[in-house]
């Protein structure tokens, strides 16, 4: 089955212990991205993706890094997590940007 | 730089009655504009698509229109059903830059 695995779904953490949200697709995607979602605020673009070894900041990158060694994993690392990173976190992937997205499940973050 | 905004932020009809969601963008070199649909606790799920080469899409219920000159382009939604009830992400993507941006969202309700 197609598809965007995250891991974990939900993770209650403390501030300053460095986190680790794993993002894999099955689909050869050369995309991938990972965003935030905020009430109000809509789907952030914190990284992107266009291939491996390639990624580029989005619109919030702040506090958070990305690696692309393989083509078909992405994870989102916090190196220090604090309280104001407390959100839902979708990954996604697609062949290309202007094709269609496959969202993860989402990863509900609260870090206190 | 790239930006979408997203209009209105909540949107209340009666079933059977049209509901349309607004979107402008910011940069003439946006070339793909998805509508995502997100149903309450879900995952984002694409519903249509339009490129800059296109000025209308439908599919059944839904179409798509974008204004180019204007920069703006909007989801119609005809017929409405409760099942439609849900929050609505339209998105931009910049293939010079591999951003893919989304709008606010609009939360749509659909009263039997």
């Amino acid at each position: 089955e197609a598809q965007v695995t995250q891991n974990p779904r939900y993770l209650i953490t403390v501030t300053g212990k460095k986190l680790t949200v794993t993002c894999s697709q099955n689909m050869n995607h050369e995309y991938m991205s990972w965003y935030r979602q905020d009430p109000g605020l809509g789907l952030r673009q914190i990284y992107y993706s266009m291939n491996v070894e390639v990624t580029d900041k989005g619109d919030v990158p702040e506090g958070y890094k990305v690696s692309r060694k393989e083509k078909r994993n992405f994870p989102l690392i916090l190196e220090s997590p604090s309280p104001n990173q407390t959100s839902l976190y979708f990954c996604a992937s697609s062949l290309k940007v202007e094709t269609q997205a496959f969202f993860g499940q989402g990863t509900r973050l609260t870090v206190v | 730089g790239e930006n979408v905004e997203q209009h209105p932020s909540t949107l209340s009809v009666q079933e059977g009655d049209s509901a349309v969601i607004k979107c402008t963008y910011s940069d003439s070199a946006s070339n793909y504009f998805p509508w995502y649909k997100q149903e309450l606790g879900k995952r984002p799920q694409l519903i249509i698509d339009i490129r800059s080469n296109v000025g209308e899409k439908k599919d059944q219920r839904i179409a798509v229109t974008l204004n180019k000159t204007a920069k703006h382009f909007s989801l119609h939604i005809t017929e409405t059903q409760p099942e439609d009830s849900a929050v609505y992400f339209c998105a931009a993507s910049w293939e010079n830059t591999g951003k893919l941006i989304f709008g606010q969202g609009t939360t749509l309700q659909v009263k039997p």
